[in-house]
C-alpha cells in the first residue's frame, strides 16, 4: 500500500536548522508531487510547499521562501524538507503528503493523500 | 491567497443524527474549463495525520463510508455526515486546490452530544 514514513521528533534551539525526511513506498516516487504541511500545537493546517521529485522543482508559500529547502533522492524514494533560522513559532508537527490531482495549463492542482505520520519539531532555548 | 472559512468552529451531535459543516472560499474554486470544484475535505482524529475524505467537492475517496457526502459549488460547500457514529469524532478541514498556495479552513470539531 502507498505509505509515507517520516523521520523522528527533533528538538532545536532558536536560529538552528532542521531537516525532516519522508520515505515513500508502494508507488512510483517520481510520478507524484510531495507536499509539506505543518500544524502548530492545537492549531490548523498550513501549507509549506511542494517538490516534484522527477525534476527537483519546488514551490513554497511566500512566508517560507528563503528559509525552506525541499529536496528529493529518487534512488531511495525519499523527500526532505529543511527549515532554517528556526524560531519558537516554527514549533509544529510537520507532515509530508502525496499530491494527487491534475495539471491544467501548466498549473498543478493537488489534494493530499496519503499523509505521513508527522514529525514534531520543537524549537526551544 | 484564497481564504477558506469554516463554520461552525465546533458542533455536538447525537449518535445517529446528521452533522453539517460549512466551508466558504474567498473566491470561486470552480474551474470553468472542466466544471469541477477544486475542493477537498479531510478528517483528523486526535494524534493522527489528516485523512482524505472527499475531493472535487463531492467525490468520496475509496473506502470512505457513504454516510459522508460533499456538496456545493463556487464558493460555498458543505460536508454532511448523515448518521453520526462514535468513530466520526474528529476535526474536519476543507482545502482548496484551485491555486497556489494550497489553503485550508480553520477546522470544525465534531463531538458527540
Amino acid at each position: 500500500q502507498v505509505q509515507l514514513v517520516q523521520s523522528g521528533a527533533e528538538v532545536k534551539k532558536p536560529g538552528a536548522s532542521v531537516k525532516v525526511s519522508c520515505k515513500a513506498s508502494g508507488y512510483t516516487f517520481t510520478d507524484y508531487y510531495i507536499h509539506w504541511v505543518r500544524q502548530a500545537p492545537g492549531q490548523g493546517l498550513e501549507w509549506v510547499g511542494r517538490i516534484k521529485p522527477s525534476s527537483g522543482g519546488t514551490n513554497s508559500a511566500q512566508k517560507f521562501q528563503g528559509r525552506v529547502t525541499m529536496t528529493g533522492d529518487t534512488s531511495i524514494s525519499t523527500a526532505y524538507m529543511e527549515l532554517n533560522r528556526l524560531t519558537s513559532d516554527d514549533t509544529a508537527i510537520y507532515y509530508c503528503a502525496r499530491g494527487s490531482g491534475v495539471t491544467v495549463a501548466g498549473l498543478i492542482h493537488s489534494w493530499l493523500d496519503p499523509w505521513g505520520q508527522g514529525t514534531l519539531v520543537t524549537v526551544s532555548s | 491567497d484564497i481564504v477558506m472559512t469554516q463554520s461552525p468552529d465546533s458542533l455536538a451531535v447525537s449518535l445517529g443524527e446528521r452533522a453539517t459543516i460549512n466551508c466558504k472560499s474567498s473566491q470561486s474554486v470552480l474551474y470553468s474549463s472542466n466544471n469541477k470544484n477544486y475542493l477537498a475535505w479531510y478528517q483528523q482524529k486526535p494524534g493522527q495525520p489528516p485523512k482524505l475524505l472527499i475531493y472535487w467537492a463531492s467525490t468520496r475517496e475509496s473506502g470512505v463510508p457513504d454516510r459522508f457526502s460533499g456538496s456545493g459549488s463556487g464558493t460555498d460547500f458543505t460536508l454532511t455526515i448523515s448518521s453520526l457514529q462514535a468513530e466520526d469524532v474528529a476535526v474536519y478541514y476543507c482545502q482548496q486546490y484551485y491555486n497556489s498556495p494550497l489553503t485550508f479552513g480553520g477546522g470544525t470539531t465534531v463531538e458527540i452530544k
